[in-house]
């Protein structure tokens, strides 16, 4: 059985700060890894996808992976009240077309 | 990103009737898409797989004769709750995965159904 694990929060973190969520997988042959951001009431909203070891950045969002330890993550700098959402951790394999969805984080960014 | 979109995005339908549920890819074609329901304060959970020109793949404990799915085309899957009950309110949400270089599943806006 393929896990996806996350911590399901909530997370609280102070407008402008850092956020950081964090994300373990249980399937080593993984390749491709997506962060989706899901507001109250609506579908998920891919933000980042990440499919080497190492940091990528886009915008405010950084993604960060090590296959080696299994582990995902994401940084949300300079938080804002609208990125208060829950955070989905994604992780693709190589076989299937699916993907694992982990139980997701709930951000709270606090004004 | 890829386009899905959703219709209805919500319904009212009376216990022990039936409700369809179309999921279209606007800008890009899928042989393949998925349907997953959210309850309030809950996790995702797929329930199938929509394949086109084939049967669905139904996951463990989701009835398939209760939820009939049909990929009619390369943009289109259908998902109808049969004989629906108060129990199957929920937000169901499509997605779709794109091709080629970058493998990434976009999800259509959701479906509230409410069952009274």
């Amino acid at each position: 059985q393929k896990e996806v694990e996350q911590n399901s929060g909530p997370l609280s973190v102070p407008e402008g700060a850092i956020a950081s969520l964090n994300c373990t997988y249980s399937d080593r042959v993984s390749q491709s890894f997506f962060w989706y951001r899901q507001y109250s009431g609506k579908s998920p909203e891919l933000i980042m996808s990440i499919y080497s070891n190492g940091d990528k950045e886009d915008g405010r969002f950084t993604a960060q992976l090590n296959k080696a330890s299994q582990y995902v993550s994401l940084l949300i700098r300079d938080s804002q009240p609208s990125d208060s959402a829950t955070y989905l951790c994604a992780v693709k394999d190589n076989y299937g077309q699916n993907f694992v969805f982990g139980p997701g984080t709930r951000l709270s960014v606090l004004p | 990103g890829a386009v899905v979109s959703q219709h209805p995005s919500w319904v009212i339908c009376k216990s022990g009737t039936s409700v369809k549920i179309e999921c279209r890819s606007l800008d890009f074609q899928a042989t393949t898409m998925f349907w997953y329901r959210q309850f309030p304060k809950q996790s995702l959970m797929l329930m199938a797989t929509s394949n086109e020109g084939s049967k669905a793949t139904y996951e463990q404990g989701v009835e398939k004769d209760k939820f009939l799915i049909n990929h009619a085309s390369l943009t289109l899957s259908t998902l109808t709750v049969t004989s629906a009950h108060p129990e199957d309110s929920s937000f169901y949400i499509c997605s779709a995965p794109t091709r080629g270089v970058s493998y990434e599943q976009y999800f259509g806006p959701g479906t509230r159904l409410t069952v009274t």
